[in-house]
């Protein structure tokens, strides 16, 4: 059991650019969720998939944001046309089917965009 | 959405004093959880408990859980330099995977 792993850690990006998140959840977890993070908030959440199906995607911010869980295992967050809005700490976090309230973060990832 | 309330926003004790933290919540729940979060890193689950419990532990951590008044208090005895955190308390939805987070309160312990 090696945690959640998130990469890259920090993301410097220019506005208008496009970035991608990727998260390897905790082995034999099938749940996986994103949240997102702003200064002095607690997280939001954003995203869930069980396995590769993407069960919640309504809270994604907008259109712009995308998650993808190809083959039930890593998954990716794309934020496109970045926008300075978007500068915040993104979480990624897995579970198990049971007990499946305890979700398990990974350190983030964080994003400024200038 | 952001459910739970925590209060204080930030606390500020010694080493070997006690900390309560509170959070509110306004809607029913199955279970609530609080998690540890240090600067710049990731969220650390602490303990959960359910809606039908009314009180819990794990080593310094007490918890309580007050339905009635939708309520939970967390409180870390003895406390340590490396307490040091935010704490937010988080509370399931009607979805059942998308967990509600409060604000935080941000606890500093000084030697």
């Amino acid at each position: 059991d090696t945690g959640v792993s998130q990469n890259p850690r920090h993301k410097i990006t220019k506005r208008g650019q496009n970035v991608t998140f990727r998260c390897d959840p905790i082995s034999e977890h099938n749940r996986l969720y994103w949240y997102r993070q702003t200064l002095g908030q607690g997280p939001e959440f954003l995203t869930y998939f069980q396995n590769e199906a993407q069960l919640e995607k309504s809270r994604l911010l907008s259109d712009r944001f995308s998650a993808e869980r190809p083959k039930g295992s890593f998954s990716t967050l794309e934020i496109q046309r970045t926008e300075q809005g978007d500068s915040a700490m993104y979480l990624c976090a897995s579970s198990p089917t049971f007990p499946r309230n305890t979700i398990y973060f990974g350190e983030g990832s964080w994003l400024t965009v200038v | 959405s952001q459910q739970g309330e925590e209060d204080p926003q930030a606390l500020s004790i010694q080493e070997g004093e006690n900390a309560t933290m509170n959070c509110s919540y306004k809607t029913s729940i199955n279970n609530l959880q609080w998690y540890r979060q240090n600067s710049g890193r990731g969220l650390v689950h602490l303990i959960l408990i359910r809606s039908n419990e009314r009180e819990k532990h794990s080593g310094r951590l007490r918890v309580t859980l007050d339905t009635s008044k939708k309520s939970s208090s967390l409180l870390i005895t003895a406390s340590r330099a490396a307490d040091t955190a935010s704490y937010f308390c988080a509370t399931d939805s009607n979805s059942g995977y998308a967990l509600n987070f409060g604000k935080g309160t941000s606890l500093l312990v000084t030697p």
